[in-house]
């Protein structure tokens, strides 16, 4: 499968522990986008990256929350403290950099704080 | 600020009947458009996307959008819907000046009787 990957599929944690997503884009691409999709809402920006960059994070995007991507591929989203506030599905994207900027979605990792 | 704004959060229709999703969005610039669709348990999936050129966009399994400027809006029809169709309809819209993060609705769940 030569898609959007995303590791783990499901976390379950308790309120304060710290979690790590991982997120594979489609290897061709140089753009990495994180969102965050709550029950019934659309997903929101979070955060995306350009090759190693980090070019824009959202006001969402709290301390507790940060973003890697240190080689241009693969992405970490680590969450510190985590709260119960922050269950919700992470998904991550990735594109080509381009005026036409379509966007191709992994599965998401599903987060549950206790 | 861009923003989507999605008419109808639940449409319940039998099969055969024709489809109309309501999207418009709020955006002074150029932008490019995009309907996304959720199947259950999958991940998200471009359905269609508009950039340029003839506002009437035809995409995946029959489905079509209109892209009006100057109502804003862009629209998701379908002729004649399937139970298959049962699914999460995202519009979502980019700057092209940008081309960097994606504003999606918040989605209309759509659910076809057999």
């Amino acid at each position: 499968d030569t898609g959007v990957s995303q590791n783990p599929r499901h976390k379950i944690t308790k309120r304060g522990q710290n979690v790590t997503f991982r997120c594979d884009p489609i290897s061709e691409h140089n753009r990495l986008y994180w969102y965050r999709q709550t029950l019934g809402q659309g997903p929101e920006f979070l955060t995306y990256f350009q090759n190693e960059a980090q070019l824009e994070k959202s006001r969402l995007l709290s301390d507790r929350f940060s973003a890697e991507r240190p080689k241009g591929s693969f992405s970490t989203l680590e969450i510190q403290r985590t709260e119960q506030g922050d269950s919700a599905m992470y998904l991550c994207a990735s594109s080509f950099a381009s005026r036409n900027n379509e966007q191709f979605f992994g599965p998401g990792t599903r987060l549950t704080v206790l | 600020a861009q923003s989507v704004s999605q008419h109808n959060h639940h449409v319940i229709l039998s099969e055969a009947a024709s489809l109309e999703l309501g999207c418009n969005y709020s955006y002074g610039g150029t932008v490019n458009l995009f309907w996304y669709v959720q199947y259950p348990g999958q991940h998200l999936q471009l359905l269609l996307k508009y950039f340029s050129g003839d506002p009437l966009v035809k995409g995946i399994k029959g489905f079509e959008a209109e892209f009006i400027k100057s109502k804003f809006s862009f629209n998701l029809r379908k002729p004649s819907v399937q139970w298959s169709d049962t699914a999460e309809y995202f519009c979502a819209v980019n700057a092209q000046s940008s081309a960097s993060k994606i504003i999606f609705g918040s989605g209309t769940r759509l659910s076809i009787r057999p």
